[in-house]
């Protein structure tokens, strides 16, 4: 059974400082998705990450994949208070026979 | 495409009654998800279809749940009867493959389910 474990699971920052989230997961996987929900609204898809030591940066926002070591990273650089939200990070198992496996999320408060 | 579309957004009912829930895929998606979302669980996936057929509904807490594609753009997850522990948020999400590259999920508004 894939596990998905995020850390951490509350954050608590002030503006303009760095930061970043955990994302291990248990079984071989080369695809990631990052996921943003703002409180009472849908998951809004961030980033896809789809090998080895992809990249991909929006803004303030990069994360990275080592499937190696089955870790993702979301690194916030100078952190916004509009960057607070819950932060998913999901994993395809690769074999299509799972869907999508969610961690519990990072719950990320930016303050001014 | 206005994305994935969830009805209704919220729903009210009282333990013991029937509860249907509406999605209507991307157009073009093969794949549909049913999840829900509570604070204890976090998100958790109920069934999935590919091309309209269920694939695995091995998520599906009870038989009291039963989900439904009729064809590519529809599909209704029924709660009968429904309980107090199945208030949660209930999200659909489709993708255009789920083998493959093509498997980022799109979602939807979600509904809001509060059984009292």
């Amino acid at each position: 059974e894939l596990k998905v474990e995020q850390n951490p699971l509350f954050l608590s920052m002030q503006e303009g400082k760095n930061y970043t989230i955990y994302c291990n997961y248990s079984t071989t996987s080369d695809r990631l998705y990052w996921y943003r929900q703002d409180p009472g609204k849908s998951l809004e898809s961030l980033f896809v990450l789809l090998s080895n030591g992809a990249v991909k940066q929006e803004g303030r926002l990069m994360a990275s994949l080592d499937t190696k070591a089955r870790l993702s990273t979301l690194h916030i650089t100078a952190a916004v208070h509009d960057l607070s939200a819950t932060y998913f990070c999901a994993v395809d198992s690769g074999g299509g026979a799972d869907g999508l496996t969610f961690g519990k999320g990072t719950h990320l408060i930016i303050q001014p | 495409d206005a994305g994935v579309i969830q009805s209704p957004r919220h729903e009210v009912t009282e333990m013991g009654q029937e509860v249907t829930l509406r999605c209507k895929p991307i157009s073009g998606h093969n794949s549909l998800f049913w999840y829900r979302q509570t604070m204890m669980r976090g998100l958790e996936l109920l069934i999935y279809f590919n091309n309209n057929v269920p694939i695995d509904d091995s998520g599906m807490p009870e038989d009291r749940f039963s989900a439904k594609m009729p064809n590519a753009s529809f599909s209704t997850l029924k709660i009968q009867p429904s309980e107090p522990r199945d208030s949660a948020v209930y999200f659909c999400a489709s993708s255009l493959d789920f083998v493959g590259v093509n498997t980022e999920a799109f979602f939807g508004q979600g509904t809001r389910l509060t059984v009292v």
